[in-house]
């Protein structure tokens, strides 16, 4: 089946630090990916997504492209800020399924 | 404002005591679906609905039943509480032509049964 796994938690960053979240995935065809973010208390927030091979999505700074040859969907931010910090999901849906899968999480602090 | 809005927040119950947790969304969004989420497994489906009348199982639907009497509200129902099912849940909906645009989650509901 269908299968998201994203780097194990947590990840502490200084303010203005390079932010690097490994995403991987294992799906027939071709999915759509997604990033999540959920911030302390909240639910979640679509970050971005993509939808094809080599497409990027971008939103609020934060960056991840398709990666087809290497199912990859990682998520990058140049400069972190403190409002940041938050646990970051990576998901997929298959064509035809009307469900999300998702990884586990992974919660990124970021200090002043 | 689009939402999809859960109640209640949070909620405390007995083991075996019939719960629901309530779910609207003001999009006229045709998809809806269940998730809880439990550290270390994150987020993993319970039931989804297609439509009016129209709903299937996730992964995870043990104990947990719906329905979907009107379009805007999938109610997710505990008939018997047990210490198992105590978990973050979320309600999450798309329209038909979105699915390429992810579902819109509302802010969870925090049960604990004891």
């Amino acid at each position: 089946g269908n299968s998201v796994t994203q780097m194990e938690g947590p990840v502490t960053l200084s303010e203005e630090a390079f932010l690097t979240i490994n995403c991987t995935y294992t799906a027939t065809g071709y999915p759509s990916l997604f990033w999540y973010v959920q911030y302390p208390g909240e639910g979640l927030q679509l970050l971005l997504k993509a939808t094809k091979a080599d497409d990027k999505g971008s939103n609020k700074g934060f960056e991840a492209t398709y990666r087809k040859e290497t199912t990859s969907f990682h998520l990058e931010k140049g400069s972190v800020q403190v409002s940041d910090s938050a646990v970051y999901f990576c998901a997929l849906s298959q064509g035809g399924s009307e469900k999300l899968v998702f990884g586990k999480g992974t919660k990124l602090t970021v200090n002043p | 404002e689009a939402q999809v809005t859960q109640n209640p927040r949070y909620l405390i119950t007995v083991t075996g005591k019939k719960l629901t947790v309530t779910c609207s969304q003001n999009m006229n969004h045709e998809y809806m679906s269940w998730y809880r989420q439990d550290p270390g497994l994150g987020l993993r489906q319970i039931y989804y609905s297609m439509n009016v009348e129209v709903t299937d199982k996730g992964d995870v639907p043990e104990g947990y039943k719906v329905s979907r009497k009107e379009k805007r509200n999938f109610p997710l129902i505990l008939e018997s509480p047990s210490p198992n099912q105590t978990s973050l849940y979320f309600c999450a909906s798309r329209g038909r032509r979105e699915a390429n645009y992810g579902y819109t989650f509302g802010s969870g509901t925090r049960l604990t049964v004891v």
